[in-house]
């Protein structure tokens, strides 16, 4: 069965400080994946996708994200949080044909302390 | 080009009554996703769809609930015969044939 685990349940950091989110899949085929972000009181958004290419994927607000397929993993990364990347963060898994669903994990609570 | 288009954002129901949640996908898109968003719990996939077909609906509850995306109109989750434990937020989103998934801003489900 396709899962995503994301280990950390809940990370504060104080500003400046580096981020990184473990995120590992199980699925048994060809991925795209995905981080996304929940700011409080709002839908999500995406940061970043991974299709094909470079594993090392670059998004949106300083974020970046490395696929190592031996590992199953999509980690998120970012140098220098800011205050305002307070948000909940959700990896997500599909497969790559059509017609499959996208399954997220449990999500990570950021809280970033100025 | 307006986002997904969720309503009502907040919902309250008695137990015992029927909950409708409605989703405009974006314009453009053909595909439909519901999905269930419990405290600490993440994201739950429920159903995805496409015009007039269901394509995947392995995480609806076998009784109660019921999607359905016609081929005019929104996309509409139904929920029969609330219970508490149905109390949720319940997130829509659309995308075209394939790549990224576009998410509304949610509707809040509170059985009382």
């Amino acid at each position: 069965a396709q899962s995503v685990s994301q280990h950390n349940h809940h990370v504060i950091l104080s500003e400046a400080a580096s981020l990184e989110l473990g995120c590992n899949y199980s699925y048994g085929g060809t991925v795209n994946l995905f981080w996304y972000v929940q700011y409080p009181g709002q839908h999500l958004q995406l940061l970043l996708k991974y299709f094909s290419g470079d594993p090392l994927v670059k998004g949106i607000k300083g974020f970046e994200a490395e696929f190592i397929k031996s590992k199953f993993s999509f980690n998120l990364r970012k140098p220098s949080v800011q205050w305002s990347d307070t948000a909940e963060y959700f990896c997500a898994v599909r497969g790559n044909q059509a017609g499959t669903a996208l399954i997220f994990g449990k999500g990570t609570t950021l809280s970033v302390s100025s | 080009n307006a986002g997904v288009m969720q309503n009502p954002r907040h919902l309250v129901r008695r137990r015992g009554q029927e909950a409708r949640l409605r989703c405009s996908p974006m314009k453009g898109h053909s595909h439909v996703y519901w999905y269930r968003q419990l405290p600490e719990e993440g994201l739950k996939f429920m159903v995805y769809l496409q015009k007039e077909n269901i394509i995947d609906e392995s995480g609806m509850p076998k009784e109660r609930f019921s999607a359905e995306f016609p081929k005019e109109g929104p996309s509409i989750l139904r929920i029969q015969q609330v219970v508490r434990g149905d109390s949720a937020a319940y997130f829509c989103a659309s995308s075209p044939d394939t790549g990224e998934l576009f998410f509304g801003e949610g509707s809040r489900l509170t059985v009382l």
